[in-house]
């Protein structure tokens, strides 16, 4: 079935380090991707999207290009700061057979950036 | 920021008892959604409604029922809550239909004791 795979974590990184969040999904049809960022105490927010294959989304200094031939959508930053220590959640929707606007979640991973 | 407003934001009651939590939105948008974030299980669809009156179960409907009477509020009530419903939900809101991004509210703390 439809479905996102991404690291768990927690991951923790000092301050400028690089930012890799891989996340592979698996679906019918050509979902579009997003990434989600929750902070404590908050609600998710959409951080960036791609809706086709190729597509590089963008946002605050985070990257993540729609990889089609390897079903992925890794999420990178090049420099981490400790305000981005928080849960990031890859998801994909528009798939073909639903009746609602369905959204896959992955299970989130914990980033902690450390001064 | 999209205007989604959850009440109450945090509630303690007992095993039971009725619960309802409503949320708000200014957006004017036509699809709503219930969630339960849970740790280890990630987001989970409870509810979501696609036009006033118009709800349907999404995948952890059991013991939750919805309303939508207006285009502005939706509706979560536990009829008789249990210790498994403890959760923190969320309400989310998108614009229209595929491949949209959701907008989610700031949460509801549920604890049931």
């Amino acid at each position: 079935g439809d479905s996102v795979t991404q690291m768990e974590g927690p991951v923790t990184l000092s301050e400028e380090a690089f930012l890799t969040i891989n996340c592979t999904y698996t679906a019918t049809g050509y979902p579009s991707l997003f990434w989600y960022v929750q902070y404590p105490g908050e609600g998710l927010q959409l951080l960036l999207k791609a809706t086709k294959a190729d597509d590089k989304g963008s946002n605050k200094g985070f990257e993540a290009t729609y990889r089609k031939e390897t079903t992925s959508f890794h999420l990178e930053k090049g420099s981490v700061q400790v305000s981005d220590s928080a849960v990031y959640f890859c998801a994909l929707s528009g798939l073909c057979e639903t009746s609602y606007d369905k959204v896959i979640f992955g299970p989130g991973t914990s980033l902690s950036v450390i001064p | 920021d999209a205007g989604i407003t959850q009440s109450p934001r945090h509630k303690v009651t007992e095993t039971g008892t009725p619960v309802t939590l409503r949320c708000h939105q200014t957006e004017n948008h036509r699809y709503m959604y219930w969630y339960r974030q849970d740790p280890g299980h990630g987001l989970r669809l409870i509810h979501y409604s696609y036009g006033v009156k118009d709800t349907d179960k999404g995948e952890v409907s059991d013991g939750y029922s919805v309303s939508r009477s207006k285009t502005e509020d939706f509706l979560l009530t536990l009829e008789s809550a249990t210790s498994s419903q403890t959760s923190v939900y969320f309400c989310a809101i998108s614009e229209s239909w595929g491949n949209q991004p959701q907008h989610f509210g700031d949460g509801t703390r549920l604890s049931i004791l």
